[in-house]
């Protein structure tokens, strides 16, 4: 079966260090999301792409990264993680190609990142 | 102000009652809503989608838009504890470039 995978699960890194979260996606799905979820303030979008080399800013993409290299992964990077972004992370990917409608979005198992 | 308000409860209720999760929004370009559901520490799954102004239902679950208002429920009847879970509305800005915007969520326990 077709599906979206995050790895790791779970992640313990140290303030200043670079990481890398995983997204890889067997649906051949063209648009990929990024999303935190903390309490308080619910899902927030980090980055998206509409397809291979295309990249775009969510609303909190600060100290984050994105590249998209092919159509299965989305790889995040946190350039110098910091406190600020212990959360649980989740990757997203939807069908369609270009701008068309989002309604349908797959979500992988989650990611927490905590950052000592 | 937030573009899309969700109280975030938590919601406990007896199994067999019928619950009725809420959002308001603030943009009217919003065209599309949807209702996720998000088992303790999954990911969100797609419940329902509607467009426009109406009702929509699927099994035990109804969708209620009134755009007038700025308002979306979910219903659910008969509720069952495989039902406890945290309930995320949605939205997307047609007129933009389809981005999805969240509510917080409603954490809901149905007790048996």
């Amino acid at each position: 079966d077709a599906e979206i995978t995050q790895s790791p699960r779970h992640k313990i890194t140290e303030t200043g260090r670079q990481v890398t979260l995983a997204c890889h996606q067997t649906w051949n799905h063209n648009n990929m999301f990024w999303y935190r979820q903390d309490l308080g303030h619910g899902l927030r979008l980090i980055h998206y792409s509409y397809g291979v080399q295309d990249t775009n800013k969510g609303e909190v993409s600060d100290g984050y990264s994105v590249s998209r290299s092919n159509t299965e992964d989305l790889p995040l990077t946190l350039e110098s993680a910091a406190s600020s972004q212990t959360s649980v992370y989740f990757c997203a990917s939807s069908p369609g190609t270009g701008h068309t409608l989002n309604t349908e979005a797959f979500f992988g198992q989650g990611t927490r990142l905590t950052v000592v | 102000q937030k573009e899309v308000e969700q109280d975030p409860g938590p919601l406990s209720v007896p199994e067999g009652a019928i619950v009725s999760l809420n959002c308001t929004y603030s943009n009217s370009a919003f065209q599309y809503f949807m209702w996720y559901r998000q088992y303790s520490r999954k990911g969100p799954e797609l419940l329902m989608y509607t467009y426009s102004s109406g009702n929509k239902e699927d099994g035990r679950f109804t969708a209620q838009v009134d755009k007038s208002s700025k308002y979306i429920s979910l219903f659910i009847r008969d509720s069952q504890p495989s039902d406890s879970a945290t309930y995320l509305c949605a939205m997307i800005n047609g007129g933009s470039n389809y981005k999805l915007t969240f509510g917080k969520g409603t954490l809901l326990t149905v007790n048996p």
